[in-house]
């Protein structure tokens, strides 16, 4: 059966640092991935998502950036996080047909201080 | 565009009771339906979808939902809630499937609260 894992689960970084938040999907083969982040326990915000290695869509402009250098393996990034950065990330992965639901990871905790 | 609304921000409901959780969509052509519920700190998880077929759609957990085209309504609904039904609720809409990324459309989410 298919896994997706995310690490790590909370974070605490000052602001200014950089930021890797790292997914990854075990079980399938050429999956979509996505990135959402989630505010106040809230609705969610679609980040990116990716159809294949290295292809990589924006959904908002923002400070954050993702790459896909393997074919399950999903990367959130950031060279300077701002205070606004701080919510709930989740990376989630779905099939390529129209009717698969996408499938969640438990999600990182981020908090800017 | 595609949009899902959650018009509930929150439903309290005793134990043993039943619950609904109400879910309207707008979409251009035809509709890819999902639930999905949250636990506090934890990623969503999947519980039904509706794409084609029966109205009646039944999930995990002993959830089920009804598709009504008329009303452009997907309401999620369990006969006997249980306490541990309490959580975050999250009704989507598939974006247009000719599009890439088979990207999903969000509701608010509603939070359940089910009194022992």
């Amino acid at each position: 059966s298919q896994t997706i894992h995310q690490w790590p689960a909370t974070l605490v970084q000052p602001v200014g640092s950089p930021l890797s938040l790292e997914c990854t999907v075990e079980g399938t083969s050429n999956p979509n991935l996505y990135w959402y982040r989630q505010a106040a326990g809230r609705g969610l915000q679609l980040l990116f998502y990716s159809v294949g290695i290295g292809q990589i869509s924006s959904e908002v402009p923002q400070n954050l950036s993702a790459s896909r250098p393997q074919d399950r393996q999903f990367i959130l990034s950031s060279k300077k996080l701002l205070l606004s950065d701080s919510g709930f990330y989740l990376c989630a992965w779905s099939g390529t047909t129209y009717n698969q639901p996408q499938h969640f990871g438990d999600g990182t905790r981020l908090s800017i201080l | 565009a595609q949009s899902v609304a959650q018009p509930e921000d929150q439903v309290n409901v005793a134990e043993g009771n039943p619950l609904t959780v109400k879910c309207t969509y707008s979409v251009s052509g035809n509709p890819y339906l999902f639930w999905y519920v949250q636990y506090p700190n934890r990623g969503l998880q999947f519980l039904l979808k509706y794409i084609t077929g029966d109205n009646l759609v039944k999930g995990s957990y002993g959830f089920e939902a009804e598709f009504n085209k008329s009303q452009t309504s997907f309401h999620l609904k369990k006969p006997s809630a249980l306490v541990s039904d309490s959580a975050l609720y999250f009704c989507a809409v598939r974006d247009d499937v000719k599009a890439a990324g088979n990207k999903l459309t969000f509701g608010g989410g509603t939070r359940v609260l089910v009194k022992p």
